[in-house]
């Protein structure tokens, strides 16, 4: 069974460009969340999707949104690109389909880079 | 919003001795800590969980507390390797897959 798959795995932006990020989920799954890994910060909540709907959403301000396909592939949009937006993007599945949070199960990341 | 803090940010044991991670968390409604692994360069994995009905988890060298009315959950790890050493992340859920992350311990087993 293919794992968590995200693209692209590395990119370079410039201040106040966009970017979109992409996710397939594990076969199956139809939970996805996305997560900005940094050193100081840990891993952050983003938003998690279930069945196209956004069930939670994190703090990050507007500029970062996402939506999720009827096929459970997953996108996360970031506009107005700042430096501070350099970080590692995580994506995870899981199977849960209720309201109990269980195993995420991450694919490797995209990392963004904001010159 | 939930706050997970985790304690210490780094760790340096002798490989055989053993390692504790603690945690505190806010959200009484939390009802689910995993802890995940994460090596260098590559993805979290969970390692062991422990849902709020529970109070102690184990899994051969690995183990699990919580303490509900305290608000904090610990990671035990005995008998340290060095495939041990990486960095470990506590979590805490009321729900939805909205997991809150602590910062991370960074683990180094000394051979």
């Amino acid at each position: 069974k293919a794992g968590v798959t995200q693209t692209p795995r590395y990119l370079i932006k410039t201040r106040g460009q966009q970017v979109t990020l992409s996710c397939s989920p594990i076969s199956g799954h139809r939970s996805v969340s996305w997560y900005q890994q940094t050193p100081g910060q840990g891993l952050q909540f983003l938003f998690e999707y279930f069945s196209e709907t956004q069930r939670n959403k994190g703090n990050f301000p507007g500029r970062f949104s996402g939506r999720q396909f009827s096929n459970s592939r997953s996108e996360m949009n970031v506009s107005t690109l700042e430096l501070g937006d350099s970080a590692l993007y995580l994506c995870a599945s899981s199977t849960l389909a209720g309201s109990n949070t269980g195993e995420l199960f991450f694919g490797e990341g995209s990392r963004l880079t904001v010159l | 919003g939930e706050n997970v803090e985790q304690h210490p940010s780094t760790l340096s044991v002798q490989e055989g001795d053993s390692a504790v991670i603690k945690c505190t968390y806010s959200d009484s409604a939390s009802n689910y800590f995993p802890w995940y692994k994460q090596e260098l360069g590559k993805r979290p994995q969970l390692i062991i969980d422990i849902r709020s009905n529970v109070g102690e988890k184990k899994d051969q060298r690995i183990a699990v507390t919580l303490n509900k009315t305290a608000k904090h959950f610990s990671l035990h790890i005995t008998e340290t390797q060095p495939e041990d050493s990486a960095v470990y992340f506590c979590a805490a859920s009321s729900g939805y897959q909205k997991v809150t992350f602590g910062t991370g311990t960074k683990l180094q087993v000394i051979p």
